[in-house]
């Protein structure tokens, strides 16, 4: 089954402990995203990769960090949270950078910082 | 900068209703503009799309209008049930940045 799995699910933490969610898709898609969705404030671009070792900042990157070794995995890093950063995270991917395919998102990853 | 805006923020219908949401986007040069479907607890899943060279398109219950002169896109879902009840995001493919620019997403609720 065509996927994009994303861990864990649900998340709390305390202001400063790092920790990486997990993102995992098995399309063989180059392009991967990481948004994140507020009330009133849609789904914003955090970062994204148009494939291996390529990534670029989107449009809310202040906070966060990316890698993109190998093509499958897109991990999202948060080295120092703060609570400004609790939101709800998806992760998706697609064929192409945005023109006209489908992007495939996650389950998403609920993040609380407290 | 690039935005797409999108209203209203929630809809309510009785069941068997027709339910519109629009959007309007600022790049001109935008030419795809896909609609998702965010159930609860799940992450947004496209349900149609259309791209800038066609005015209208349908699927069964659901249809997507674009008129490029005005910079609208419009998602119309016919005889709604409850299961329609979800959040629905518009976006536009900027030209410019080439990555979608999602609206801030529509709440239907469709009461049986």
């Amino acid at each position: 089954e065509a996927q994009v799995t994303q861990n864990p699910r649900y998340l709390i933490t305390v202001t400063g402990k790092k920790l990486t969610v997990t993102c995992s898709q098995n399309m063989n898609h180059e392009y991967m995203s990481w948004y994140r969705q507020d009330p009133g404030l849609g789904l914003r671009q955090i970062y994204y990769s148009m494939n291996v070792e390529v990534t670029d900042k989107g449009d809310v990157p202040e906070g966060y960090k990316v890698s993109r070794k190998e093509k499958r995995n897109f991990p999202l890093i948060l080295e120092s949270p703060s609570p400004n950063q609790t939101s709800l995270y998806f992760c998706a991917s697609s064929l192409s950078l945005g023109r006209g395919t489908e992007a495939f998102f996650g389950q998403g990853t609920r993040l609380t910082v407290v | 900068g690039e935005n797409v805006e999108q209203h209203p923020s929630t809809l309510s219908v009785q069941e068997g209703d027709s339910a519109v949401i629009k959007c309007t986007y600022s790049d001109s040069a935008s030419n795809y503009f896909p609609w998702y479907k965010q159930e609860l607890g799940k992450g947004p899943q496209l349900i149609i799309d259309i791209r800038s060279n066609v005015g209208e398109k349908k699927d069964q219950r659901i249809a997507v209008t674009l008129n490029k002169t005005a910079k609208h896109f419009s998602l119309h879902i016919t005889e709604t049930q409850p299961e329609d009840s979800a959040v629905y995001f518009c976006a536009a493919s900027m030209a410019a940045t080439d990555k979608l620019i999602f609206g801030t997403g529509t709440r239907l609720q469709v009461f049986p």
